[in-house]
Parts: structure tokens; sequence; C-alpha cells
């Protein structure tokens, strides 16, 4: 059973639609996130939610909306998709946020081409 | 400037060369995590540390919290320790990145 899953794992679209990106973890953890790794391979955190709850938000433009359904997914939602947007989307997940000895578990990935 | 700094940012060795990244960061942390991303795009997790040393089979990976530095080091690499290792540091929620080091170990 894959820990951390991710569909799709690879999404191509046209500049202007919208999307999303599913991500579900099985390891009954409260905390999940959202990382961009930019054609530079350099990871940059966007969301994070922890139990249902939005707890970082970082710089990310309001086209991109994250959803929690259950902690057990954590969905990104991109409106208007802009060429800017081409990446790999990493959705990650962890026992909690507090503790400190907390190791993340990532997904596999969804590579995000906008034509 | 990143927080977070690695060095070198490619380094190519032959197999069984003793291997070390360096990491350095500016901001206070409760623990540094050093990952690799193997060249199919999967991350795992290698180690989490907030101080002195652990070794998981031929890695081993320190820190010094006064010196704001780690170090990853590889003991008689292997072709498939070719990785890129990635230095985060946890900072309040989140993580904080470097930029990778994209390692390649030759036979």
């Amino acid at each position: 059973d894959t820990a951390v899953s991710q569909t799709p794992k690879y999404l191509v679209t046209q500049m202007g639609n919208d999307k999303s990106i599913k991500c579900e973890q099985n390891l009954g953890h409260d905390t999940m996130y959202w990382y961009k790794q930019d054609s530079k391979k350099f990871l940059k955190i966007m969301f994070s939610y922890n139990n249902k709850e939005l707890i970082i938000n970082e710089t990310v433009p309001n086209r991109f909306s994250p959803k929690s359904p259950d902690k057990a997914h954590l969905n990104l939602h991109i409106n208007s998709l802009e060429l800017g947007d081409s990446a790999v989307y990493f959705c990650a997940s962890s026992q909690d946020s507090m503790t400190v000895w907390n190791e993340q578990f990532f997904g596999p990935g969804t590579r995000l081409t906008v034509l | 400037k990143n927080e977070v700094e690695q060095s070198p940012q490619n380094l190519t060795a032959q197999e069984g060369e003793f291997i070390t990244i360096n990491c350095s960061y500016s901001v206070g942390i409760s623990a540094l995590h050093w990952l690799q991303q193997h060249p199919g795009g999967g991350i795992v997790s290698l180690f989490m540390l907030s101080s002195g040393k652990k070794k998981h089979g031929r890695l081993i990976a320190t820190i010094n919290i006064q010196e704001k530095h780690s170090s990853l080091h590889i003991t008689a690499s292997h072709p498939r320790d070719s990785a890129v290792y990635i230095c985060a540091v946890r900072s309040g929620y989140a993580l904080n990145f470097g930029k990778g080091t994209s390692l390649l170990v030759t036979p």
C-alpha cells in the first residue's frame, strides 16, 4: 500500500484552464503539506494543513486553493493556470506539526506542464 | 538569500570514495532533515537530527547547532547512491529547503 499517493502523476494542460491535484495518505498522520519544485529543482512549501485546518499559507497566488475534506486528504486546486505554474508538485504528510521529531513522507509528485 | 545553503552543488565521485555534503543555515531551527531525491523524482527522508550524529548503514549525518552547520557523509560510495541530496531545516511549522547537491557516483 502506498503511504502518500497523488493523482495524476502527469498533467498537461493549456493556459487559463482550471485543474486539481489530489493527495491521500493512509498513515494516520495529522499534518499534510503541498510543496512546489521548480525547474531548478528547488523545493518550496506552499501550504500545510493540520487536522483539516490551514496552518501555513506561504506567498502563493490566490489562484491556488487547497482543500482538505478530511485529515487523510489534501487536494490542490489551481485556477487560471499560467506558464509559470509548470513544476512538480509534491504532497507530504507528517505525524503532526508540533512535534520536533517529525519525519515527512512524500508522495511521488505530480508533474504539471502548462502550454 | 536562501536561508539554507548547500555545498557543493554538484559532485562526481568514483565508486568507493568517501563523500561529504555540507549544509549551512542562518535561522534558529528545531530540527534538520536530510532528504534524498532519486533520479526518478521520488523523495525519501534519510535523517532528522537536532544534535550530534546519526548513522544509518553507510550514511552518517552530523549537526553543530552553535555553528549552524550539518554534514552528510557517505562511506564506500556506490553508483546507487547517485541522487540529489537535500538539506531542509525545520523552523516553525514548515521545512525550508536547500537547493540540493547532485551526486553522481561512477563505477
